[in-house]
Order: C-alpha cells, then sequence, then structure tokens
C-alpha cells in the first residue's frame, strides 16, 4: 500500500519570501506523485506531477518540485511567495501498473503575510 | 470547455435523512471519482466508474452509500440513511480516458454536506 506524509498541516511565510511544503511518500513499487492545490470553496487543481524521467518537475504559477528517490521525498517549493499563493495544498500518490488510484496527504495550509 | 459540474454546492440535513449528489464530468471523460473530504483531512476516493461500469469500490460503505452512472455520462451518489460522520465535502473528478495512473484527475467544486 502507498502513502504519503505532509509534514506541518499550517505553514506561514512572508510576501515575496520562499515556499517549502514538505511530502514524504512510502511505496512499495515506483510511485508516480501530483501535487494538488485547493481554494477555499473550490475543488482541487492539479500544480504538478512526477511520473517518469527527469526528476525536477516545474509546475503551474512558479511552483516545482523535486523527487528524491533516496530521501521518499517529493517537496513542493516556490522561490517567491505571492498573496495569491494562500490556499491548502495536497500531495498525493498513485501507485505504477494499475488503474489510478490517489491517495492524498492531509494537506498543508499555506498563509501569506504582508 | 467546461469544467467538472457538481450540485447541490451546499446541504444541511438531520441524521437519518437521505441525500442525493449530482455530477456531470467534462465532456467525453470516460473515468469518474467520488471523494469524500472529511475536515482536516485529504480526500479519499469512494468509488471509480468506467464508462457506466464500476473500476474499484472497495472503500464505499455500502449499507448507506450507493452511486451510479447510468449512460456513462452523469454520476450520482446516493446516502440513505445520513449519520454524523458523513458531514463532509463530496468531490467529483474525471479523466479522460482509462483512469491510467499518469493522468491528470479534473475535480468539481465540491458539494459540502453538513448532517445535524
Amino acid at each position: 500500500a502507498q502513502s504519503v506524509t505532509q509534514l506541518g498541516s499550517h505553514v506561514s511565510v512572508s510576501e515575496g519570501a520562499l515556499v517549502l511544503l514538505r511530502c514524504n511518500y512510502s511505496s512499495s513499487v515506483p510511485p508516480y506523485l501530483f501535487w494538488y492545490v485547493q481554494y477555499p470553496n473550490q475543488g482541487l487543481q492539479l500544480l504538478l506531477k512526477y511520473t517518469t524521467g527527469a526528476t525536477l518537475v516545474k509546475g503551474i504559477n512558479g511552483f516545482e518540485a523535486e523527487f528524491k528517490k533516496s530521501e521518499t521525498s517529493f517537496h513542493l517549493t516556490k522561490p517567491s511567495a505571492h498573496m495569491s499563493d494562500a490556499a491548502e495544498y495536497f500531495c498525493a500518490v498513485s501507485r505504477t501498473g494499475t488503474a489510478s488510484k490517489l491517495t492524498f496527504g492531509t494537506g498543508t495550509r499555506l498563509q501569506v503575510t504582508l | 470547455e467546461a469544467g467538472v459540474a457538481q450540485s447541490p454546492r451546499y446541504k444541511i440535513i438531520e441524521k437519518r435523512q437521505s441525500v442525493a449528489f449530482w455530477c456531470n464530468p467534462i465532456s467525453g471523460h470516460a473515468t469518474l471519482y467520488w471523494y469524500q473530504q472529511i475536515l482536516g483531512q485529504g480526500p479519499k476516493l469512494l468509488i471509480q466508474f468506467q464508462n457506466n461500469g464500476v473500476v474499484d469500490d472497495s472503500q464505499l460503505p455500502k449499507d448507506r452509500f450507493s452511486a451510479e452512472r447510468l449512460k456513462g455520462v452523469d454520476s450520482t451518489l446516493k446516502i440513505q440513511p445520513a449519520k454524523l460522520e458523513d458531514s463532509a465535502v463530496y468531490l467529483c473528478a474525471s479523466t479522460r480516458n482509462r483512469g491510467g495512473n499518469q493522468e491528470t484527475q479534473y475535480f468539481g467544486p465540491g458539494t459540502r454536506l453538513l448532517v445535524l
């Protein structure tokens, strides 16, 4: 079975500061990894995904994440936070070789302050 | 291209009542998912359809929850009777093809259910 752990249910950064949201996964087979963002009263929107190939993945809105197999991590970063980045962020994993079934982490709420 | 549509957006019911949620996926999307998102948790898959057939309903509480996707397009999720612990946001998502694990799932805005 696969799972993801998101460290820190709440993260607060100043506008312009680095954003770092942590995600560690557990999977017995090579995983596919995803980051989704959820704005208030909206559904989830895909930020980026890792399937195969390059381990540094670039997504929308200036976000990127790096797949590190040795650390079983897939942390999400953005060099400079913007007020509009305030939202809930979910890391998710799916298992290769089977029909798509996403297992989500518990989420990290990002607060951006002036 | 229109996104995933869900209705109603909000619903308040009393325990032991029944409730139904509706989802219309993106046009042409073969695979449809229903998720339950309890406050403070990530979404949990309840059921996955491919066209009008069920692919995975292993986490659906079948004693009270049911879902159907007649004609392989829109879908209905029903709870009967509802319990307090069913209070959650119910999210619908869809993917274009077979729901392969590289595919992006597109989510609707969700239905927020409060059971009193």
